[in-house]
């Protein structure tokens, strides 16, 4: 069963705008993580945002972190066309196991 | 190459017919897992191997399914008398220590069809 939801489940946005993706999770976390993935690739790690932590930065990404409302947002400014990927939240329990969300498809257009 | 790679990248087979998926993960990494991901959807957790130990294998949907890392390294998820339900992407992930605070980094998966 998946612990996490993505919204929204798809986004098409122009390149240049900023694309937000909202997860939102069920039971308390150790931490966060997004993951991004290429059409028929294997998921590729973006951030990792621990529970004690609100907001964190990484190039164009931005991650925020709210354990009361137990929801996430990743946003990417300026978005680019090699930006079209699926976007998925993951999160651990402290332990090994990661549970992921059922992601957002974001298609930028060029 | 430097980073996980799964073969084959691409499997067909026929109900009733044995499988046997492999995973080679990144040289080092201590931990290593099996997800299944079904289309449109995030990956799934199978299996958990820390070094040869298989320490978690909860999410294995039945006992069709087998996976072993004998010498530490290199995995193989087999999964016997495949069902059409079976038909998935099986994503291979290793990381370099145990425990939660490590991004994993994964394989492009083997693409599953059972016809």
């Amino acid at each position: 069963s998946q612990q996490g939801e993505e919204d929204p489940q798809a986004l098409s946005i122009q390149e240049g705008e900023n694309a937000t993706m909202n997860c939102s999770y069920k039971t308390s976390i150790n931490n966060l993580q997004w993951y991004r993935q290429n059409s028929g690739r294997g998921l590729v790690h973006l951030i990792l945002i621990r529970s004690n932590e609100r907001e964190k930065h990484s190039g164009r990404l931005r991650v925020t972190l709210d354990t009361s409302k137990k929801s996430s947002s990743l946003l990417i400014t300026a978005s680019r066309a090699a930006d079209t990927a699926s976007y998925f939240c993951a999160t651990d329990d402290s332990s090994y196991k990661l549970i992921f969300g059922s992601g957002t498809r974001l298609l930028v257009r060029p | 190459g430097a980073g996980v790679s799964q073969s084959p990248r691409y499997k067909v087979a026929k109900r009733g017919q044995d499988v046997a998926l492999r995973c080679d993960p990144i040289s080092g990494h201590v931990s290593l897992f099996w997800y299944q991901q079904a289309l449109g959807q995030g990956p799934e957790f199978l299996t958990y191997f820390q070094n040869e130990a298989q320490l978690d294998k909860s999410g294995l949907p039945s006992d069709r399914f087998f996976a072993e890392r004998p010498e530490g390294s290199v995995s193989t998820l087999k999964i016997q008398r495949t069902q059409q339900e079976d038909s998935a992407v099986y994503l291979c992930a290793s990381s370099f220590l145990q425990g939660a605070n490590q991004p994993q980094h994964f394989g492009d998966g083997t693409r599953l069809s059972i016809l």
